[in-house]
């Protein structure tokens, strides 16, 4: 069956930078295109960008334009987010999500910013 | 960039049928997606394209449309349905993700 499984809670300080991985397995990693979605604490899902695993072409949310990198390894069958510049609202689970309309979720990684 | 449009909340008897809406430029040119999400939970597709449920949903899950505005219906609400309801969709002016604001679903 499919999974996509992310890396463990994270805590951050402000100013530093998170990288989440996410590894898919039960489909051929390059065949959709992986997305990342956050969900700040009591507010509803942001779309953040998404790669292209088999390019590694990437599309990000304006808002996120400079401060995140989206990258992949296919040997490895993984994607990773990374955000750099970290505030206290950028607190939040973050999701990768696969597979056509996004059909499948990783089990979200929890990002805390706090000094 | 473009917005979808979600009421925050809304609330349905046991057993009765309720709509949820996402209103939205982008939904005139493409299909809006729903996910059904429960606390402490990841998101779950519940329906996508015209109105079309993956496999393990229940069919009292529908989704329709109407000009900007894309709907999900649940008819005959059970008490695990209450969770909260995003729509999303692609942007109408570039090739992004946008989602609603989400709906909170409580059934009475």
């Amino acid at each position: 069956q499919v999974q996509l499984v992310q890396s463990g809670a994270e805590v951050k300080k402000p100013g530093a930078s998170v990288k989440v991985s996410c590894k898919a397995s039960g489909y051929t990693f390059t065949d959709y295109y992986m997305y990342w979605v956050r969900q700040a604490p009591e507010q509803g899902l942001e779309w953040m960008g998404w790669i292209n695993p088999n390019s590694g072409g990437t599309n990000y949310a304006q808002r996120f334009q400079g401060r995140v990198t989206m990258t992949r390894d296919t040997s490895i069958s993984t994607a990773y987010m990374e955000l750099s510049r970290l505030r206290s609202d950028d607190t939040a689970v973050y999701y990768c999500a696969g597979g056509s309309n996004l059909r499948y979720w990783g089990q979200g990684t929890l990002v805390t910013v706090s000094s | 960039s473009s917005e979808l449009t979600q009421d925050p909340a809304v609330s349905v008897a046991l057993g009765q049928t309720v709509r949820i809406t996402c209103q939205g430029d982008s939904l005139r040119k493409y299909y809006a997606t729903w996910y059904q999400q429960k606390p402490g939970q990841a998101p779950i597709l519940v329906i996508y394209g015209q109105n079309t449920r993956p496999s393990g949903i229940p069919d009292r899950f529908s989704g329709s449309y109407s000009g900007y505005t894309a709907s999900l219906t649940i008819t005959g609400a059970q008490a695990e349905d209450e969770a909260d309801y995003y729509c999303n969709s692609r942007d109408s002016s570039d090739n992004r993700l946008v989602f609603g604001g989400g709906t909170k679903v409580t059934v009475l």
